[in-house]
C-alpha cells in the first residue's frame, strides 16, 4: 500500500513568487496536515483539513492557505515567498484523529 | 490547549549505553501520545504511540515508553543504543480530536 506521497521533492523559488505543494494522503485516509520544519524551529502545524474542511490552522499568516480536494488529496499554496519560508514542509494524513503518518516532505527555498 | 516539551535539544550517549529522551505534556484531557524518529532527509516515522491501553508501550527498533500521568511525562528509552538510531526524535500530543502538536525534537548523537 502506498504511503502519503508529495510533490515536488525540492524546488527552489525567487523572493515574491508564490507556490503549491501537493499531497496525496493513504487510501482511505480524510484527514491531511500540513507541518512546516524550518531549520531551528522543530515543526510547526501549519493546517489541517478532513473531509475537505478546513478544521484548524497554526500561527500563520494568510499567505499560507490550502485546500482538500474530494478525493481527499491536498494542496499547500504560499504566496509572497519570503526568504524565511525555505523549509521542510511535510504532509501527513490519517483516519479519524488516529495516528498520522507522514510523507517524504517537500524541500523549499526562498532565494 | 495541548502542548509538548523535550528536553534538551541534542542528547548524546556512547553505543550501547542506555537511551533516555525526556517529553512532558500538557493536556485537558486524557492524551494519545507519540514518539516520531526522523532519520536524515527524510519523513518521520511512528516509533510507538499510547493511547490510554498499557502505560508501558513497546515500539520498533526496541524502542519503549512509559505514561507517567503523575509527572506528566511520556519518556522513551533504548537498554542499548546502536549506531543507527542517530536521528531526531519528536514526541507529540493529541486531544483525540484535534491536531497533534509535536516537541522542537532531540537529535540522537552515539558515540563509537
Amino acid at each position: 500500500e502506498a504511503g502519503v506521497t508529495q510533490s515536488p521533492t525540492h524546488l527552489i523559488k525567487t523572493r515574491g513568487q508564490q507556490v503549491t505543494l501537493r499531497c496525496s494522503p493513504i487510501s482511505g485516509h480524510t484527514s491531511v496536515y500540513w507541518y512546516q520544519q524550518a531549520l531551528g524551529l522543530g515543526l510547526q502545524f501549519l493546517l489541517w483539513y478532513d473531509e475537505g474542511e478546513e478544521r484548524n490552522r497554526g500561527n500563520f499568516p494568510p499567505r499560507f492557505s490550502g485546500r482538500q480536494f474530494p478525493n481527499y488529496s491536498s494542496e499547500l499554496n504560499v504566496n509572497a515567498l519570503e526568504l524565511e519560508d525555505s523549509a521542510l514542509y511535510l504532509c501527513a494524513s490519517s483516519f479519524r484523529g488516529n495516528t498520522i503518518y507522514f510523507g517524504e516532505g517537500s524541500w523549499l527555498t526562498v532565494v | 490547549a495541548q502542548s509538548v516539551t523535550q528536553l534538551g535539544s541534542h542528547v548524546s550517549v556512547s553505543e550501547g549505553a542506555l537511551v533516555l529522551l525526556r517529553c512532558n505534556y500538557s493536556s485537558s484531557v486524557p492524551p494519545y501520545l507519540f514518539w516520531y524518529v526522523q532519520y536524515p532527509n527524510q519523513g518521520l516515522q511512528l516509533l510507538l504511540k499510547y493511547t490510554s491501553a498499557a502505560t508501558l508501550v513497546k515500539g520498533i527498533n526496541g524502542f519503549e515508553a512509559e505514561f507517567k500521568k503523575s509527572e506528566t511525562s511520556f519518556h522513551l528509552t533504548k537498554p542499548s543504543a546502536h549506531m543507527s538510531d542517530a536521528a531526531e526524535y519528536f514526541c507529540a500530543v493529541s486531544d483525540h480530536d484535534d491536531k497533534i502538536i509535536f516537541g522542537k525534537g532531540t537529535r540522537l548523537h552515539i558515540l563509537p
